[in-house]
């Protein structure tokens, strides 16, 4: 699986748009990119995942960029409770193991 | 998505000791994982808990440290043998859905003293 790349922390005003981006320049064609958070101590939670079309779920939205070597999840107004480690995944389905990278710690600020 | 239990949710353990760590999914699945995940570390896949057979263990993970059991496609579990202090990490199992997405449990907290 391609390995990704994020910022290791990122801050953001409550109410406003969470922007996380991940490189994944070595992704290959039949690989997802997946995106996971982890509240403090709880199991990861699915966010999202596309291959090369932008995604809306009712949590993010997620944009790939059209070469797919990054994407930047989108959470449209933060609040507090979206305080977590953000991971982003590159994984080729058939292979279904997740290696997870460091995350990105977001900490959404009143 | 699936609802994913483990039991304990935590606990505190003696090194020499063994925990068996209970994993059950609400509706059947083929694929089912158990990951460690250190303090403050990201998660590190143990192996793959496979119905019918054996378990697949990742580099660095060996069947008699962790030994794991798959009896049907609802349920395992995964038990961390004679433990020491460095065994101290959250457990966590994950099932891949029929979209071949993965679920994870809420994770089993162990602190070995």
């Amino acid at each position: 699986d391609a390995k990704t790349t994020q910022p290791t922390s990122m801050d953001c005003a409550e109410g406003r748009a969470a922007n996380l981006p991940c490189n994944h320049s070595t992704i290959s064609g039949n690989e997802y990119v997946y995106w996971y958070r982890q509240i403090h101590s709880q199991g990861p939670q699915y966010i999202i995942h596309g291959l090369k079309n932008n995604e809306t779920n009712e949590m993010a939205s997620l944009i790939i960029t059209e070469d797919r070597k990054s994407s930047t999840l989108i959470l449209p107004h933060a609040t507090l409770r979206d305080t977590a480690v953000y991971y982003c995944i590159a994984v080729n389905n058939a292979g279904n193991m997740l290696t997870f990278g460091g995350g990105t710690r977001l900490m959404v600020k009143p | 998505s699936a609802v994913i239990s483990q039991k304990p949710s935590r606990d505190i353990c003696q090194r020499g000791t063994s925990l068996t760590i209970q994993c059950q999914v609400d509706s059947q699945v083929t694929m089912m994982f158990w990951y460690r995940q250190q303090p403050g570390q990201s998660l590190t896949l143990i192996a793959t808990a496979n119905q019918g057979s054996e378990a697949t263990y990742e580099s660095g993970f060996v069947i008699d440290k962790f030994p794991i059991s798959r009896p049907n496609l609802t349920f395992s579990t995964l038990t961390v043998s004679n433990m020491s202090p460095e065994d101290s990490s959250i457990y966590l199992c994950s099932v891949e859905s029929q979209q071949e997405t993965q679920y994870f449990g809420p994770g089993t907290r162990l602190l070995v003293l």
